[in-house]
């Protein structure tokens, strides 16, 4: 199985910062990689699918980049509704996810 | 516009067996592979079985540590993909959420989730 490594796994930020979370996948994966958000006690929710491609209806101060092992989610001016876990999933081979990255409130 | 709606979730002992399902509606049913994830108590997501569609054969597969426990299936004339969970154990507690998977891609909708509590 191919194991997805976030980092960091919790980070503090305040609204209108721009923030970066990691994922480094185990070997390589193209561009098999997606975002998802996920608030507490709801529905997780794709954010990037394919590394880069942004979800439709999805703001675009969401970003991500990255390609083979290494990807990056990138949130710009924080809002009060960003603070959430995010976690990254590969879909290169069998789904699995990365262990997710809370985002809280400074 | 895509919905998709659980239901089956509830308290069991470890050991028996549960049937989860998942309905769907507002896209053609059998042109999409659907997956469960799960979540265990304060948690993260793991995947742990897909079923392809029509066009793909309806293959499955499984998690390592479901594998022989669990059966994905599904009745496209119903709509339904169906997770048959047997001989439950009390790592399988958590949320399942139904979700349409694009194959080699996404998880682009999700249902709102199921709780399944094994304990005695």
């Amino acid at each position: 199985d191919i194991q997805l490594t976030q980092s960091p796994s919790s980070l503090s930020a305040s609204v209108g910062d721009r923030v970066t979370i990691t994922c480094r996948a185990s070997q390589t994966i193209n561009i098999y990689l997606n975002w998802y958000q996920q608030k507490s006690g709801k529905v997780p929710k794709l954010l990037i699918y394919g590394a880069s491609s942004l979800q439709s209806g999805v703001p675009s101060r969401f970003s991500g980049s990255g390609s083979g092992t290494d990807f990056t989610l990138t949130i710009s001016n924080l809002q009060p509704e960003d603070f959430a876990t995010y976690y990254c999933q590969q879909s290169y081979s069998t789904p699995t996810f990365g262990q997710g990255t809370r985002l809280e409130i400074k | 516009e895509v919905q998709l709606v659980e239901s089956g979730g509830g308290l069991v002992q470890p050991g028996r067996s549960l049937r989860l399902a998942c309905t769907g509606s507002g896209f053609t049913f059998d042109d999409y592979s659907m997956a469960w994830v799960r979540q265990a108590p304060g948690k993260g997501l793991e995947w742990v079985s897909h079923i392809t569609g029509k066009v793909n054969g309806e293959t499955t597969e499984y998690v390592a540590s479901v594998k022989g426990r669990f059966t994905i299936s599904r009745d496209n004339s119903k709509n339904i993909a169906y997770l048959q969970m047997n001989s439950l154990e009390t790592e399988d507690t958590g949320v399942y959420y139904c979700t349409r998977w694009i194959v080699q891609s996404k998880f682009d909708y999700w249902g709102q989730g199921v709780l399944v509590t094994v304990s005695s």
